[in-house]
């Protein structure tokens, strides 16, 4: 079964509105959780890495002001698309690096989120 | 900056054929994923390889890994229709992911 929980998983919203995204760690915790974006047909863009207690670290071109990111328990990292406008609407993944026990060190992924900005 | 290259971007082929998928990256890594995505779904875990000369077989596929050359090849073997999905290699530290390869395989 899953061990990275994204809700939800496609949400329509309004240009100018905000969309919160989250991303569980079902049966480990996750100091570290990693936010991508996917564009139709293109490869995976590592947003930002969520530290759990801590600031998130964005990518190089990638607002943090606009897509605000919570990591505020050790199985739990929000994405927040702040006035989202369409040219956000993409497919967004999640994924937590498990640290202990069965697959230790291997990069789980969410089901991803799929947000269309009408 | 860590780049990686995936060839081909896009293959087409006959169920029972085989074919090898190439990931060549540019700076040393410790660890390096295969994954698989099916349209609209997110990314399923296929392989990690951690070492030099790693090797790792499910099924049809198998990948290995070569430090030394920064390759990491995924082969498929007899290709059957399911396994047509777009495949991706990704690389720490960082994870940065290849393009894909959008694999097509045909009856």
């Amino acid at each position: 079964g899953a061990v990275v929980s994204q809700h939800p998983s496609w949400v329509i919203c309004k240009s100018g509105t905000s969309v919160k995204i989250e991303c569980r760690s079902l049966d480990f915790q996750a100091t570290t959780m990693f936010w991508y974006r996917q564009f139709p047909k293109q490869s995976l863009m590592l947003m930002a890495t969520s530290n759990e207690g801590s600031k998130a670290t964005y990518e190089q071109g990638v607002e943090k002001d606009k897509f605000l990111i919570n990591h505020a328990s050790l199985t739990l990292s929000t994405l927040t698309v702040t006035s989202a406008h369409p040219e956000d609407s993409s497919f967004y993944i999640c994924s937590a690096r498990r640290l202990a026990g069965v697959g230790t060190g291997e990069l789980f992924f969410g089901e991803g989120s799929r947000l269309t900005v009408l | 900056e860590l780049k990686v290259e995936q060839n081909p971007l896009f293959l087409s082929m006959q169920e029972g054929k085989n074919y090898t998928i190439y990931c060549n990256y540019s700076t040393t890594s410790d660890r390096l994923y295969w994954y698989r995505q099916d349209p609209g779904k997110s990314l399923e875990s296929l392989f990690v390889l951690l070492s030099n000369g790693a090797v790792k077989q499910e099924g049809r596929l198998m990948a290995s890994l070569d430090t030394k050359a920064r390759l990491s090849t995924l082969h498929i073997t007899a290709a059957v229709h399911d396994l047509s999905a777009t495949y991706f290699c990704a690389v720490d530290p960082g994870l940065t992911f290849g393009k894909g390869t959008h694999l097509i395989i045909q009856p």
